[in-house]
């Protein structure tokens, strides 16, 4: 079945510093890749999205690359903002033959970002 | 405003009375879902819906109801809640199902059940 690894946090950053979360992938078909945020009380909102190989999904300063090779979809920010403290989940849908239709998630990483 | 909608957004309860948990979208989306959020676990799936009156279980059904009467509802019903159904839930639409669809969250119904 599909499954998604993600760093695991907490995450604690100074402002401006580099972000990296790591999420790998394993999938029966050709899934599509999901960043999702949950800021604090909040549901989830899409961050950003690619849909197949090679895509890169980019929105509000992050980045994350579809990488089929190493089945990988690391989300990146140059400088984070202490507005960006927030829950980011990776996903993956896949909608070939036998597949639930739902989103498969990892388990979330939390993200502090410190003044 | 697009937007899905969940009541109540906080609730608690005692084991064995019946709830339900409404959820609503106003962008016609014929896909609808819901989620359970636990800690260490991330979301996991409970049941969804494809369009109206076609319905199907996720992966963690049990003690769960859904019914899809109409497009845009999609409420979930504890009959018989238990301790073990205290979690935080997420109701979830799209225009339809496929592979790369933006699914579009509500707010969240966080459950307690003593």
């Amino acid at each position: 079945g599909n499954s998604v690894t993600q760093m695991e946090g907490p995450v604690t950053l100074s402002e401006e510093a580099f972000l990296t979360i790591n999420c790998t992938y394993t999938a029966t078909g050709y899934p599509s890749l999901f960043w999702y945020v949950q800021y604090p009380g909040e549901g989830l909102q899409l961050l950003l999205k690619a849909t197949k190989a090679d895509d890169k999904g980019s929105n509000k300063g992050f980045e994350a690359t579809y990488r089929k090779e190493t089945t990988s979809f690391h989300l990146e920010k140059g400088s984070v903002q202490v507005s960006d403290s927030a829950v980011y989940f990776c996903a993956l849908s896949d909608s070939s033959g036998g597949s639930n239709y739902k989103l498969t998630f990892g388990k979330g990483t939390l993200l502090t970002v410190n003044p | 405003e697009a937007q899905v909608t969940q009541n109540p957004r906080y609730l608690i309860t005692v084991t064995g009375k019946k709830l339900t948990v409404t959820c609503s979208q106003n962008m016609n989306h014929e896909y609808m879902s819901w989620y359970r959020q636990d800690p260490g676990l991330g979301l996991r799936q409970i049941y969804y819906s494809m369009n109206v009156e076609v319905t199907d279980k996720g992966d963690v059904p049990e003690g769960y109801k859904v019914s899809r009467k109409e497009k845009r509802n999609f409420p979930l019903i504890l009959e018989s809640p238990s301790p073990n159904q205290t979690s935080l839930y997420f109701c979830a639409s799209s225009f339809s199902w496929t592979s790369g669809e933006t699914q579009y969250f509500g707010p969240g119904t966080r459950l307690l059940v003593l």
